[in-house]
């Protein structure tokens, strides 16, 4: 069955302790997306790839920080630097080529919920 | 500034009724809009995607419509069940490239039997 697994689904930090959150997709998509929700208001974008290798900063990449070493994965670092992670996480994938690849839907794990011990 | 508005915020509906999920967009170069079905506690899954030059789009009890001219969509759904209650999230794909998506803050549905 295809689709993106996210792990863990709950956790928790310590103060000035990084944590990671894993994002694996068998989807064979090319693109991967990171973002955080917060109550009442819509996903914001952290980091996205494109292509293996290669990532951007969204609208929120302060405090976080991704590789993409593997089409398949994508973790997300929440660092120190981050004074609020809690949050739910959610990453995403997309197809990324053809010409009709803006009207492809991202597809969504079902979130790591991070808390603040 | 591109936003996306959802309204209302939250709704009740007892189950059998239809109801009608509103937005309003600002998001300019537009691509296409989106809506998604959101569990608690699940990532999104995605309804409907319609480009500029579709104005309705249906996906079992789930119709979406969108007026490119009055930047306006809507959500409509018939006959609702228990497995309804959800967050609701209108999406703008804005043509700047890559696949950047503007997301509204979501309508909460309650059906309740």
């Amino acid at each position: 069955d295809g689709g993106i697994t996210q792990s863990p689904k709950y956790l928790f930090r310590k103060e000035g302790q990084n944590v990671t959150l894993s994002c694996e997709q068998n989807l064979n998509h090319d693109a991967m997306y990171w973002y955080r929700q917060d109550p009442g208001q819509g996903l914001r974008l952290i980091y996205y790839s494109q292509i293996v290798n290669d990532f951007q900063k969204g609208d929120i990449a302060e405090g976080y920080s991704v590789s993409r070493e593997k089409k398949e994965s994508f973790p997300l670092t929440v660092t120190s630097a981050q004074k609020n992670p809690t949050a739910f996480y959610l990453c995403a994938s997309s197809i990324d080529r053809g010409r009709g690849r803006l009207n492809q839907p991202q597809h969504f794990g079902d979130g790591t919920r991070l808390s603040i011990l | 500034k591109n936003q996306v508005e959802q309204s209302p915020q939250s709704l009740i509906i007892l189950e059998g009724k239809n109801c009608t999920l509103q937005c309003n967009y600002t998001v300019s170069p537009f691509s296409n809009l989106r809506w998604y079905k959101q569990d608690t506690g699940r990532g999104p899954v995605s309804l409907t995607i319609m480009t500029f030059s579709e104005n309705t789009k249906s996906n079992g009890r789930y119709t979406a419509t969108l007026d490119a001219d009055t930047k306006q969509s809507s959500l409509h759904i018939t006959a609702s069940q228990l497995s309804d209650s959800a967050s609701y999230i209108c999406v703008v794909c804005h043509s700047g490239g890559y696949n950047k998506l503007i997301f509204g803050a979501g309508t909460r549905l309650a059906v309740h039997p």
